[in-house]
């Protein structure tokens, strides 16, 4: 099955800077991958997406990039503010959704 | 409008009783999936329904676990015999089509945290 692997497991940065989080997959059949934020105590919530025949899409301060020859894709977040502090997952679908590890942001003002 | 609901939100139990994990999707959408999140951990894929039938029990760790879901809509996980190991957080999500694509968005409820002493 698919194996989506997440860095880094935490970042803190500094509120104004700019986060970038890593995932890369196996399975080069793999066509959608949606990131997730999570808040503490509530679910995942869907912040953007891609899909496989688009190699880089942006809203307002985030954007993901996705390299299908390397299998990896990223999370940008510019303008960092501590509300963007929480975890955030990656994940890749291939038949079924496999999420990466998780990434513990932490936005210090 | 209502997001997902699960209940209850906590559910503390004794090592060998069952427990029953409910999850009320959002109105009109055919495909749930259930997820167990461990503590730091990524997502864990359990089980995909579309309607009432379940297409893939691939990700139920053993027979200990089960899930229905009736009238296309409320779905129960049942852990039976709960382990220690069961401790973790259930997540159910829905989506509106469940195509099998996956490109339809997954809205997620907030999760039940089981602790299993």
């Amino acid at each position: 099955g698919e194996n989506v692997e997440q860095h880094p497991s935490t970042l803190s940065v500094q509120e104004g800077d700019s986060a970038v989080i890593k995932c890369t997959y196996s399975d080069s059949a793999s066509n959608y991958f949606p990131w997730y934020k999570q808040e503490l105590g509530k679910g995942p919530q869907l912040i953007i997406d891609i899909r496989s025949n688009v190699g880089e899409k942006k809203d307002q301060r985030i954007a993901v990039t996705l390299n299908k020859t390397a299998k990896h894709f990223s999370l940008h977040i510019t303008e960092t503010q501590p509300e963007d502090s929480a975890v955030y997952f990656c994940a890749a679908w291939m038949n079924k959704f496999y999420f990466g590890s998780g990434t513990k942001l932490n936005v210090k003002p | 409008g209502a997001g997902v609901s699960q209940s209850p939100s906590n559910k503390v139990t004794e090592k060998g009783k069952d427990v029953e994990l409910r999850c009320d999707p959002i109105s009109g959408h055919t495909a749930l999936y259930w997820y167990r999140q461990s503590l730091g951990q990524g997502l864990e894929f359990l089980i995909y329904f579309q309607g009432n039938s379940a297409p893939d029990k691939s990700g139920l760790p053993s027979d200990r676990f089960s899930a229905e879901r009736t009238g296309g809509s409320v779905s129960t996980l049942t852990i039976q015999r709960t382990q220690q190991e069961d401790s973790a957080v259930y997540l159910c999500a829905s989506s509106l089509a469940g195509s099998g694509s996956g490109t339809d968005t997954q809205y997620f409820g907030p999760g039940t945290r089981l602790t299993v002493l």
